[in-house]
């Protein structure tokens, strides 16, 4: 089982640049989300989606965009990338939020760098 | 502004015996909790939950505890093993909302 993948495992960027984080899931997932991991300060949801073509914005969505056109794949993009944005950031799915006895699923993560 | 909180940044626990780890929240419609642990370099993976009907959950040598006048939770592991070693995040959600709230995390570790 497959679980949540996120590629790539590792990103060095110049500031300024645009990627594109990917997430895909195979569990079928409703609801998806990103997180971004700092020291200190927790998981904090950057975007999530409760399906396909449904998008909203958590905590830290300035400077990424989000989009879901399938109910498996959920990219996160940074769109000019800044030093602020150096961190570990994970995806994570799961049947929803705000209901009973779902947990979220998280991926291996991806840690960017930006120099 | 934090709805979840960890206090404590960091634990250290002899084997064997019992780690307690502490989380409070703030927002009152929180009605299911969520204990995460994550190792290094691996995404979290969830541990154990409980809702707001119940004030304790049980699962194996992990026991979750819900005072839900006090706003508190606690996660209890007894016997400590030095494979518990990790970060230990507790995560809050409400009927209305689309979100999980995060705590900052709590690095637990368990000396053989």
């Amino acid at each position: 089982n497959a679980g949540v993948t996120q590629t790539p495992k590792f990103q060095v960027l110049k500031t300024g640049q645009s990627m594109t984080l990917q997430c895909a899931q195979d569990m079928n997932h409703e609801y998806m989300s990103w997180y971004r991991q700092d020291p200190g300060m927790g998981l904090r949801l950057i975007h999530y989606s409760v399906g396909a073509g449904i998008t909203d914005q958590g905590e830290v969505p300035n400077g990424y965009n989000v989009s879901r056109s399938t109910t498996e794949d959920f990219p996160l993009r940074l769109l000019s990338a800044a030093p602020s944005q150096t961190s570990v950031y994970f995806c994570a799915s799961s049947y929803g939020a705000g209901r009973m006895n779902t947990e979220a699923f998280f991926g291996q993560g991806t840690r960017l760098t930006v120099v | 502004d934090q709805q979840v909180k960890q206090n404590s940044p960091s634990l250290s626990v002899q084997e064997g015996r019992i780690s307690i780890l502490n989380c409070d929240y703030t927002n009152s419609m929180f009605d299911y909790f969520l204990w995460y642990k994550k190792y290094p370099a691996e995404g979290p993976t969830f541990l154990i939950s409980i809702s707001s009907i119940k004030d304790k959950n049980e699962d194996g040598r992990f026991t979750v505890f819900l005072n839900k006048s006090a706003k508190h939770l606690s996660l209890h592991i007894v016997p400590s093993q030095p494979g518990d070693s990790a970060v230990y995040f507790c995560a809050a959600t409400s009927p209305t909302g689309n979100q999980f709230y995060f705590g900052t995390g709590t690095s637990l570790t368990v000396i053989p």
